[in-house]
């Protein structure tokens, strides 16, 4: 099956620590971006990258860093940095040209920090 | 799973009926328009998509228009189901922008009644 993959579903961490969140594509999209999800609220750009090695800042990349070493992997690291980490975190990725601007969107990690 | 609608739009409606949902989109130079379907604690779902130099598509159920005189976009899904419960998201493309990010709106919760 192709796709996107989240891992873990649920995340449970301490204040103060960082936290890596993965994102796993097979669909061999060039273009990947990670989005925050707050409740009562649409999805807000964190970070995105539109080819391996590359990377761009969203609306909200303040607290957060990624790397994209691999064509099919966008780690996204929560900082200690970040003032309000708790929230649902989705990725997602696509072609990375005009023939589809489709987002093809993964089942999401929720992290708590406590 | 949490919901992520508690604050958002609702519209309510009987099983069976038509729904509209509409969204207001911000950019005039906007070129691709998509709706998405997400339900609680799940990833956005594509439903379809329209690019600008169309006013009106249809998938099975569904259909979205484009106005873009006043910048308006609606979804409609013939003969509501339970199964169509869920959020729903509109997002806009800039023409021009070197990058394929989208641009979501805040959401409309449908909830169908049975």
């Amino acid at each position: 099956d192709g796709g996107i993959t989240q891992s873990p579903k649920y995340l449970f961490r301490k204040e103060g620590q960082n936290v890596t969140l993965s994102c796993e594509q097979n669909l061999n999209h060039d273009a990947m971006y990670w989005y925050r999800q707050d409740p009562g609220q649409g999805l807000r750009l964190i970070y995105y990258s539109q080819i391996v090695n590359d990377f761009q800042k969203g609306d909200i990349a303040e607290g957060y860093s990624v790397s994209r070493e691999k064509k099919e992997s966008f780690p996204l690291t929560v900082t200690s940095a970040q003032k309000n980490p708790t929230a649902f975190y989705l990725c997602a990725s696509s072609i990375g040209h005009q023939s589809s601007y489709e987002q093809y969107f993964g089942p999401g990690t929720r992290l708590t920090v406590t | 799973g949490e919901s992520v609608g508690l604050h958002l739009p609702t519209l309510s409606v009987q099983e069976g009926d038509n729904s509209i949902i509409n969204c207001a989109y911000s950019n005039s130079a906007s070129d691709y328009f998509i709706w998405y379907k997400q339900e609680s604690g799940k990833g956005p779902q594509f439903i379809i998509d329209i690019r600008s130099n169309m006013d009106k598509r249809q998938g099975q159920r569904v259909t979205v228009l484009l106005n873009k005189t006043v910048k308006h976009l609606s979804l409609q899904i013939a003969a509501t189901q339970p199964g169509d419960s869920a959020v729903y998201f509109c997002a806009e493309r800039n023409y021009g922008g070197a990058t394929n990010k989208l641009i979501f709106g805040t959401g409309t919760l449908l909830a169908v009644q049975p």
